[in-house]
């Protein structure tokens, strides 16, 4: 039960896309469409942004989106705005557990 | 409107138990996967536990296999985290979480947390 590499930071202008990096194994990211992206600001409890590898639950704007090849999942923002600022995590199942990455802290420049 | 609140939270001293409790409200609370997961000061999330609708498959992470116990009560609309045998390395908010219904996902909706802090 590893936890996923996501790079620590990543920065972007407002306007511009990001995109955050995910890693895991066949074991889990890998062998399953099951990749979630989550979104926290400081002091709150995380926010589900992507679920199934691309899916938006509602009320996720569509600048959110996700993709994955192989064993390395990805979150995309685009339109970067201020309030996108916030820690994210990726989080898979991995047969009978789920495992969370480290967590990337966007920054909007 | 749905609603997760946790309770429970609490000082305690390296070795000792507590139980951590998830009440729910505003959704069929028997139909879903709840979880647990931990977020340690400045850290980030870690998947803890959890348990299905009937409350009769579980699982665990293997850092809280043996230790900690996942459980529900569909009929008061509340989940159960039993902690025991806990390490200065069990100091963390403790969020529950509801799966996502039809997918193997954590936490469509989230609590706020509780707090517990393992110290002598």
């Amino acid at each position: 039960q590893s936890a996923l590499t996501q790079p620590p930071s990543a920065s972007g202008s407002p306007g511009q896309s990001v995109t955050i990096s995910c890693t895991g194994t066949s074991s889990d990211v890998g062998g399953y469409n099951y990749v979630s992206w989550y979104q926290q600001h400081p002091g709150k409890a995380p926010k589900l942004m992507i679920y199934e590898v691309n899916k938006r639950p509602s009320g996720v704007p569509d600048r959110f989106s996700g993709s994955k090849s192989g064993n390395t999942a990805s979150l995309t923002v685009s339109g970067l705005q201020a309030d996108d600022e916030a820690d994210y995590y990726c989080a898979s199942f991995a047969g009978t557990t789920w495992v969370f990455g480290g967590g990337t802290k966007l920054t909007v420049l | 409107e749905v609603q997760l609140v946790e309770s429970g939270g609490v000082l305690v001293q390296p070795g000792g138990s507590l139980r951590l409790s998830c009440a729910a409200s505003g959704f069929t609370f028997s139909s879903y996967w709840m979880h647990w997961v931990r977020q340690a000061p400045g850290k980030g999330l870690v998947w803890v536990s959890r348990i299905n609708g009937e409350g009769d498959t579980v699982a665990y992470a293997d850092s809280v296999k043996g230790r900690f116990a996942i459980s529900r009560d569909n009929a008061r609309n509340t989940m159960h985290l039993q902690l025991s045998s806990l390490t200065v390395d069990d100091t963390a908010v403790y969020y529950c979480a509801r799966g996502v219904l039809g997918a193997y996902g954590v936490g469509d909706y989230w609590g706020q947390g509780t707090l517990v802090t393992v110290s002598s």
